[in-house]
């Protein structure tokens, strides 16, 4: 069954630090998301993707994030100067207008 | 602001009895619904989507929406120790990337 992965599962970094965070979306979907949970706290939609660019974007996602997909396959969400508040689970989700969205198993990011 | 509104619980049931779940949304243009099951740690994993008024049944699981109410519930029959979890509410808007606002979810015991 198709899945969505991503990589890595667990991240450590320093503050100030960039970091990506990869996902392979399942192949025959169009639209691509990142979100995010902090710790004891709900899913929150960060950045949707479609046609090779942005669609909509929600007030967390500020300068320090961009989303790109560099090839056919990958999805990136890059975070520039990491700070003690990005540290979360991020998840990649996709999926397309006929289909639910389907979630990677999740990055976790911790930022010391 | 669109919210998803859940009670946080815990919800504790005995094995074997019926959990019932509720879910409420303030946006009232909203189409898909959707509930999703996350144990500790885990990416959400979807277990149940309805887009009209009335009741959807998949095995055990049993989703009802009302639209005018903006209500959206789920039923676990025969609950099971493994059925315990957090399940999030999330709903879908036109128009929307078909992206997804979730609830905080519902911790949900079974108990043996």
């Amino acid at each position: 069954e198709p899945e969505v992965t991503q990589t890595p599962s667990h991240q450590v970094t320093q503050m100030g630090q960039e970091v990506i965070l990869r996902c392979v979306p399942i192949s025959n979907h169009l639209y691509f998301y990142w979100y995010r949970q902090i710790l004891g706290q709900k899913v929150e939609f960060l950045v949707s993707f479609y046609n090779n660019e942005i669609s909509e974007k929600s007030e967390i996602f500020d300068d320090q994030f961009s989303v790109e997909r560099p090839d056919g396959s990958n999805f990136t969400l890059k975070i520039r100067s990491t700070k003690l508040e990005d540290s979360a689970m991020y998840f990649c989700a996709s999926g397309d207008s006929n289909t639910e969205a389907f979630f990677g198993q999740g990055t976790r990011l911790t930022v010391v | 602001q669109k919210e998803v509104e859940q009670n946080s619980g815990p919800l504790s049931v005995p094995e074997g009895a019926i959990a019932s779940l509720n879910c409420t949304y303030s946006d009232r243009v909203s189409q898909s619904f959707f509930w999703y099951r996350q144990y500790s740690g885990k990416s959400p994993e979807l277990i149940m989507s309805i887009y009209s008024n009335g009741d959807k049944e998949d095995g055990r699981f049993t989703a009802q929406l009302n639209k005018a109410s903006q209500y959206v519930s789920l039923l676990i029959r025969d609950s099971q120790p493994s059925d315990s979890a957090t399940y999030l509410c999330a709903v879908r808007g036109p128009g929307s990337n078909y992206k997804l606002t979730f609830g905080k979810g519902t911790l949900l015991t079974v108990n043996p």
